[in-house]
């Protein structure tokens, strides 16, 4: 079974630019995650979706963050424009449902590591 | 409010020596609870859950945890620690609401002393 699989790996962009991340979740998956890890402190929920709408985006700033889920498979998550705060690494993850005591796993992709210079 | 907290942010052991990584957690409702391993520019990676039944949990790797409810902690150990088992380890938490979106510990960093 495939992974998780984000791009890129690694973004150098200068503060003010725009940058956009991409994720593929695990085949049938229908909860997709963005969480942003911080170096030092554990990943923080941007935002969820269930197939592609939106469960729960109440920590993205929403000023300069965006994200989709066309279709329910694939997201993108953007920044524009990018602020030296918002250097961490993007992490994406996927889980096969929400509700009920099974399946509460969530799987996550290698991430993207954002520095913004 | 949920939250989770692990004390200690760096744990040092010798190979051989037994591994504790603790955890608390604060939830109103009984929560879910999950320890997550790091490694370096890696993802990542489950490596024990409760949710409800048995309070003693077993991973992968030699991985254990105990749920106890009474003092709120999920604790992780190891008996025996393997250099290859020194990475960032996180715990965390759901709360059954549904949405179970992860909230996570701030990480402990464990090394491994040859």
């Amino acid at each position: 079974e495939a992974g998780v699989a984000q791009s890129p790996r690694y973004k150098i962009i200068e503060k003010r630019q725009s940058v956009a991340f991409w994720c593929n979740p695990i085949s049938g998956h229908a909860t997709l995650y963005w969480y942003q890890q911080i170096l030092g402190q554990g990943p923080k929920l941007l935002i969820q979706f269930q197939n592609n709408g939106v469960v729960d985006d109440s920590q993205l700033p929403k000023d300069r963050f965006s994200a989709e889920r066309l279709k329910g498979v694939d997201s993108t998550l953007k920044i524009q424009p990018a602020k030296l705060e918002d250097s961490a690494v993007y992490l994406c993850a996927s889980s096969p449902r929400t509700g009920g005591r099974l399946n509460t796993e969530a799987f996550f992709g290698q991430g993207t590591r954002l520095t913004v210079v | 409010a949920q939250s989770v907290t692990q004390l200690g942010s760096h744990v040092s052991v010798s190979e051989g020596a037994l591994v504790l990584l603790r955890c608390n957690y604060s939830s109103s409702v009984p929560p879910y609870l999950f320890w997550y391993v790091q490694y370096p520019n890696q993802g990542l990676q489950l490596l024990l859950k409760y949710t409800t039944g048995a309070t003693l949990v077993k991973g992968i790797n030699g991985f254990e945890a105990e749920f106890k409810k009474s003092e709120t902690s999920f604790h992780l150990t190891k008996p025996s620690a393997h250099m290859s088992d020194a990475a960032e380890y996180f715990c965390a938490v759901i709360v059954d609401t549904g949405r179970r979106a992860l909230t996570f510990g701030s990480g402990t960093r464990l090394q491994v002393q040859p």
